[in-house]
């Protein structure tokens, strides 16, 4: 089946670590997408790539990083320098088209939680 | 700053009514309209997207799209309790690269 998959689905990170959630998609996509939900708020963009070995930064990019070293793949590493890591972290990935044809295709999500 | 206005509820409907879901967006240049519904706990999933004025009808959903007012609704016919979710109204802007902004989402509770 063809679909996006992310892992781990629950993190536990101690301050001044940093952490890489990964995420693999197999439906062939050209672009890929992070965003951050905060409880009661929509999604923001963190990172997006429209191709391999390139990528953009999003609303709230800082204190994170991101690699697209291969196209099923879109790691992102929440660094250290994230004051307020804890959220729940989703994927996703579309055709990048115009219009309507850039539907997204989200992962189940990964939760991180800094103790 | 790219704004996608929703009323965050709950907006709470009797089974078997017609829920009304709304959002307003602020930039002109918006392209494509989009509708995700999410579970507690889970990721969003698309119902429907327009992207021309006027309605489009899928199943028992009907979006509703007025650009000249920046405006777009979901209508949800014969509600069912598993429809209540929280339901993500998302603007995609062509200028930046088809990126999504989502609004903070409202939460719909259908009683039985």
């Amino acid at each position: 089946d063809g679909g996006i998959t992310q892992s781990p689905k629950y993190l536990f990170r101690k301050e001044g670590q940093n952490v890489t959630l990964s995420c693999e998609q197999n439906l062939n996509h050209d672009a890929m997408y992070w965003y951050r939900q905060d409880p009661g708020q929509g999604l923001r963009l963190i990172y997006y790539s429209q191709i391999v070995n390139d990528f953009q930064k999003g609303d709230i990019a800082e204190g994170y990083s991101v690699s697209r070293e291969k196209k099923e793949s879109f790691p992102l590493t929440v660094t250290s320098a994230q004051k307020n890591p804890t959220a729940f972290y989703l994927c996703a990935s579309g055709t990048g088209g115009p219009l309507g044809a850039n539907v997204l295709t989200f992962g189940a999500g990964s939760r991180l939680t800094v103790l | 700053q790219k704004e996608v206005e929703q009323n965050s509820g709950p907006l709470s409907v009797p089974e078997g009514a017609i829920a009304s879901l709304n959002c307003t967006y602020s930039d002109r240049g918006s392209q494509s309209f989009f509708w995700y519904r999410q579970y507690s706990g889970k990721s969003p999933e698309l119902i429907m997207f327009i992207y021309s004025n006027g309605d489009k009808e899928d199943g028992r959903f009907t979006a509703q799209l007025n650009k000249a007012s920046q405006y777009v609704s979901l209508l949800i016919r014969d509600s069912q309790p598993s429809d209540s979710a929280t339901y993500l109204c998302a603007v995609s802007l062509m200028e930046y690269g088809n990126k999504l902004v989502f609004g903070a989402g409202t939460i719909l509770r259908v009683k039985s």
